[in-house]
């Protein structure tokens, strides 16, 4: 299978509880942030976005909050399920359209 | 993985001979990425296209060469594949710069033996 969670943080939860996945950046003037979801043997798969004039933007069952002062995302997942089971990473990027990527949380889900 | 297929999807190959991955879209985006994965590092682009025949280098471009004759195909070619280059590589497509959102394809594992 994919080797790309090996030596990542693990973040394990019960099922039905909620997760929290945590992600610092780097360059203060990114104005846009990704978070992605890598499951085993897939390409990564967006999530939810957000701009930095934003500090909190809702999707179904995911909330990503902005905290720019301290240069910090995260991702919070709702009644998670243990299809939510995967490798999460954030990404940031500028006007120029690149992205940089973080290294990734894998959530554990237990049934 | 929608609209973004990858070729081949598995490969190994011995060190010293050509390679060339190809990233099919049919989406009509703009832009595409070549990303090659490794345990530890994340995703790490490899060069990118802003256009038909526009091609730029990214953070770990040195053994690979990109070309794109046309907006719907991007290929990555590794002119004489070495051990180091064993990797999963992601071909990456996006609509604009002004909204980076990139949408991935499925991958290709190469194997350089």
């Amino acid at each position: 299978g994919e080797s790309v969670g090996l030596h990542l943080p693990t973040l394990s939860v019960q099922e039905g509880d909620n997760s929290i996945i945590n992600c610092a950046y780097s360059n203060s003037a990114s104005d846009y942030f990704i978070w992605y979801k890598q499951e085993s043997g897939k390409g990564p798969q967006f999530i939810i976005d957000i701009r930095s004039n934003m500090d909190k933007r809702q999707g179904q069952r995911v909330t990503v909050l902005l905290n720019k002062t301290v240069k910090h995302l995260s991702l919070q997942i709702a009644a998670t399920q243990p299809g939510d089971s995967a490798v999460y990473f954030c990404a940031e990027g500028g006007s120029q359209g690149n992205l940089i990527f973080g290294k990734g949380t894998k959530l554990s889900v237990k049934p | 993985d929608a609209g973004i297929t990858q070729s081949p999807r598995h490969k190994v190959t011995e060190t010293g001979t050509p390679v060339t991955l190809r990233c099919h879209q049919t989406e009509n985006h703009r832009y595409m990425y070549w990303y090659r994965q490794d345990p530890g590092h994340g995703l790490r682009l490899i060069h990118y296209s802003y256009g038909v025949k526009d091609t730029d280098k990214g953070e770990v471009s040195d053994g690979y060469s990109v070309s794109r004759s046309k907006t719907e195909d991007f290929l990555l070619t590794l002119e004489s594949a070495t051990s180091s280059q064993t990797s999963v590589y992601f071909c990456a497509i996006s609509e604009s710069a002004g909204l980076p959102i990139q949408f991935f394809g499925p991958g290709t594992r190469l194997t350089v033996l």
